[in-house]
C-alpha cells in the first residue's frame, strides 16, 4: 500500500452527518478510484477520475459526491450519511494506460453510521 | 447482474498442496483479468495478471489460468502455504474506455492448513 494513504482510518457517524474521506497519493500517478467493499458484495466502484479536474461517476455513485482539486489528492464526500453507507473504503490509484495498469489500493477507511 | 463471479465464499488446503481459485465471467468484451490478494484491515495487493491473448500466465508459485471460450480463469497455488491465507479477488477489465476500470468478483477466502 505503500503510496497511498487515507484519512481517516476509522469513523462512527449519526444518520444525517456529513464527512470527507481522504486519499492522497505521493506517486504521480492520473486516475484515482473510490471503492466500498461490503460482505459478499466485492468491491464496488463508487466514483473515479482520470486526471486533476476531472472526475466520473462509478457503479454505485448516489449519495456521494467527489473532488479532484489536485492531482495527488481525491476526496470522497457523503454530504447527508445513511446506515446503508456503514461500508469500508478503499482508494486505489493506477497511472495512465498506454497499455493495462493493475491498480494500487489504499488501506481503506471503516466508516459505521449509526 | 454480477459480471465477474467467485462461486466459492471459501477454500481450506493443506499446507504444500495445491489452491484452485476459480472466477467466471459473463461480460465478452472483458479482455485483462486480475487477481488481488487481501488481508485483514489492509487493502487489496496486486497479485498477477493476465491478457485475453494469452491463456497462461505464471509468476512463481502462481500461475493464473484463462479460457476465453467458457469465460474462465483460475488462479493456481502451488505450494499453497500458510501466509497465502487471504481473500482473494478476481477482477476484470475492457480495454477501449481509457479509464482502466475493473470489475471485481464477490472474493473467495483461502484457508491454508498447517
Amino acid at each position: 500500500n505503500a503510496g497511498v494513504t487515507q484519512t481517516p482510518k476509522f469513523r462512527v457517524l449519526k444518520t444525517g452527518q456529513s464527512m470527507t474521506l481522504l486519499c492522497a497519493q505521493d506517486m504521480n500517478h492520473e486516475y484515482m478510484y473510490w471503492y466500498r467493499q461490503d460482505p459478499g458484495m466485492g468491491l464496488r466502484l463508487i466514483h473515479y477520475s482520470v486526471g486533476e479536474g476531472t472526475t466520473a461517476k462509478g457503479e454505485v455513485p448516489d449519495g456521494y459526491n467527489v473532488s479532484r482539486l489536485k492531482k495527488q489528492n481525491f476526496l470522497l464526500g457523503l454530504e447527508s450519511a445513511a446506515p446503508s453507507q456503514t461500508s469500508v473504503y478503499f482508494c486505489a490509484i493506477a497511472g495512465t494506460p498506454s497499455s493495462y495498469n493493475e491498480q494500487f489500493f489504499g488501506p481503506g477507511t471503516r466508516l459505521t453510521v449509526l | 447482474d454480477q459480471q465477474v463471479k467467485q462461486n466459492s465464499p471459501s477454500l481450506s488446503v493443506q499446507e504444500g498442496r495445491i489452491s484452485i481459485l476459480n472466477c467466471d465471467y459473463t461480460n465478452s468484451m472483458f479482455d485483462y483479468f486480475l487477481w488481488y490478494k487481501k488481508y485483514p484491515a489492509e487493502g487489496p495487493t496486486f497479485l498477477i495478471s493476465i491478457s485475453s491473448i494469452k491463456d497462461k500466465n505464471e509468476d512463481g508459485r502462481f500461475t493464473v489460468f484463462l479460457n476465453k471460450s467458457a469465460k474462465h480463469l483460475s488462479l493456481h497455488i502451488v505450494p499453497s502455504q500458510p501466509g497465502d491465507s487471504a481473500v482473494y479477488f478476481c477482477a476484470a477489465s475492457a480495454w477501449g474506455g481509457a479509464t482502466n476500470k475493473l470489475i471485481f468478483g464477490t472474493g473467495t477466502l483461502l484457508a491454508v492448513q498447517p
